[in-house]
């Protein structure tokens, strides 16, 4: 079985600053994916990264990018620039690829984060 | 919107009563998924179909839940003799049925309350 642990249940930051947020994940499993989905307030989960275990690579997405450490298991989300919508709470999820896994997303407690004016 | 859409969003209803929620996925998705979330938590896997087929349902899945997607359009989770400890955010997404990439389309989620 896979856990995901997210040690921040809030952070903050100021707009236009830069804000990273941590993840460890423990697995067995030698090909997954990892990603970030975000969840507004009062709205739906979005995919914000994703990042393919056996790429060395880390992902970025315009103001997103993740630091993945394979050997540690970790995997952080630095937001850049911060925007007053990028205001949501954030979960790290795993998912191990090949079989019968689709979609069985196992995700961290999540991490409130706040953008301040 | 041609996104996933939920309903109702909210319920409240009142312990031992049976409640069902209904999900509407994106139309060209076959993949469709129930999780549940509660407050504070990450969401936590229920169940996944894939067209009419329900392929994989979670321990957390207790006798008391159904899900069905008759058409594979379509789906419903009943919750029956409702207990307080159901009182949760009850999300679904779907997903394209091409690759394992793990990016799901989640719906705004029906929030039930048991009173």
């Amino acid at each position: 079985a896979q856990t995901v642990t997210q040690s921040q249940p809030e952070m903050s930051v100021q707009e236009a600053e830069t804000v990273t947020l941590s993840c460890t994940y423990d697995t067995s499993e030698s090909n997954y994916y990892l990603f970030w989905y975000k969840q507004p307030p009062s709205r739906q989960m979005i995919l914000v990264i994703r990042q393919e275990a056996y790429k060395q690579q880390n992902a970025t997405e315009n103001r997103f990018s993740v630091n993945f450490q394979k050997a540690a298991k970790s995997f952080s989300l630095k937001i850049s620039d911060s925007q007053l919508g990028d205001t949501a709470m954030y979960f790290c999820a795993f998912i191990r690829t090949g079989g019968t896994s689709y979609g069985k997303l196992t995700f961290g407690q999540g991490t409130i984060l706040t953008v301040h004016p | 919107d041609t996104g996933v859409s939920q309903d109702p969003r909210h319920k409240i209803t009142k312990r031992g009563q049976n409640v069902t929620f209904r999900c509407d996925p994106i139309s060209e998705h076959n993949r469709l998924y129930w999780y549940r979330q509660t407050l504070g938590q990450g969401p936590e896997f229920l169940t996944y179909f894939q067209n009419e087929a329900q392929l994989e349902k979670s321990r957390l899945l207790s006798d008391r839940f159904s899900a069905e997607r008759p058409k594979g359009s379509f789906s419903t989770l009943e919750i029956q003799r409702t207990e307080q400890g159901d009182s949760a955010m009850y999300l679904c997404a779907s997903s394209p049925p091409t690759g394992n990439t793990g990016e799901l389309f989640f719906g705004e989620g029906s929030r039930l309350t048991v009173l």
